[in-house]
């Protein structure tokens, strides 16, 4: 089956500093990919969708100037949260998809910002 | 923009006992998926299944597009059904889910 990593799985910086979480389709070339947030004992939310070679759309509320995305090919793409601060420690997840109905969730990054 | 209300949002079953946990959403969709999250975060497709019913072993799901809901059934239940069990329904390009359903199942 379709398989799609995430590096790294956990995360730890300093306030203030960038941190860059990738996210690659293994076997499959992924046309879209999408990013997501989760909070402990919450739901899944959509950060952005990206198209490869294309500007990420965001979500309503999302900061795209802090959180940088770039799908340059068809087999990664990258989250980078800028400047990062204690609230947005959370549980990123991403999702690709290769143009079928079905995406394939990676295995998460959990970022603590001290 | 569309609800998907999942219900109940907690459960606890004792090892053995049956189970449905149920989706209802708000507005046609194009595709519906029920998702168990494993203590580590891994989120792993259970069904793809827009309509229909389909079956999994001990799990099985039905989803009535007409009247918009879903229903997943656990059987005969397992310590490793314990996780948090999400469905989410495609609207436009995104995968909207809902606040998902705690399982424990309790030897």
């Amino acid at each position: 089956g379709a398989v799609v990593s995430q590096h790294p799985s956990r995360v730890i910086c300093k306030s203030g500093t960038s941190v860059k979480i990738e996210c690659r389709s293994l076997d499959f070339q992924a046309t879209t990919m999408f990013w997501y947030r989760q909070f402990p004992k919450q739901s899944l939310m959509l950060m952005a969708t990206s198209n490869e070679g294309s500007k990420a759309t965001y979500e309503q509320g999302v900061e795209k100037d802090k959180f940088l995305i770039n799908h340059a090919s068809l087999t990664l793409s990258t989250l980078t949260v800028t400047s990062a601060h204690p609230e947005d420690s959370s549980f990123y997840i991403c999702s690709a998809r290769d143009g079928r109905p079905l995406g394939y969730f990676g295995p998460g990054t959990r970022l603590t910002v001290l | 923009g569309i609800q998907v209300e999942q219900s109940p949002p907690d459960l606890i079953l004792q090892e053995g006992a049956n189970s449905t946990l149920r989706c209802n959403f708000s507005d046609s969709v194009n595709n519906l998926q029920w998702f168990h999250q494993n203590p580590w975060g891994q989120l792993i497709n259970l069904f793809y299944i827009p309509s229909g019913t389909k079956q999994n072993g001990r799990l099985s799901a039905t989803t009535v597009a007409t009247e918009r809901y879903s229903l997943l059934y656990i059987s005969s239940s397992q310590t490793t059904d314990s996780g948090v069990y999400f469905c989410a329904v495609e609207y436009g390009n995104k995968l909207v889910f809902g606040a998902g359903t705690i399982l424990r199942v309790k030897s």
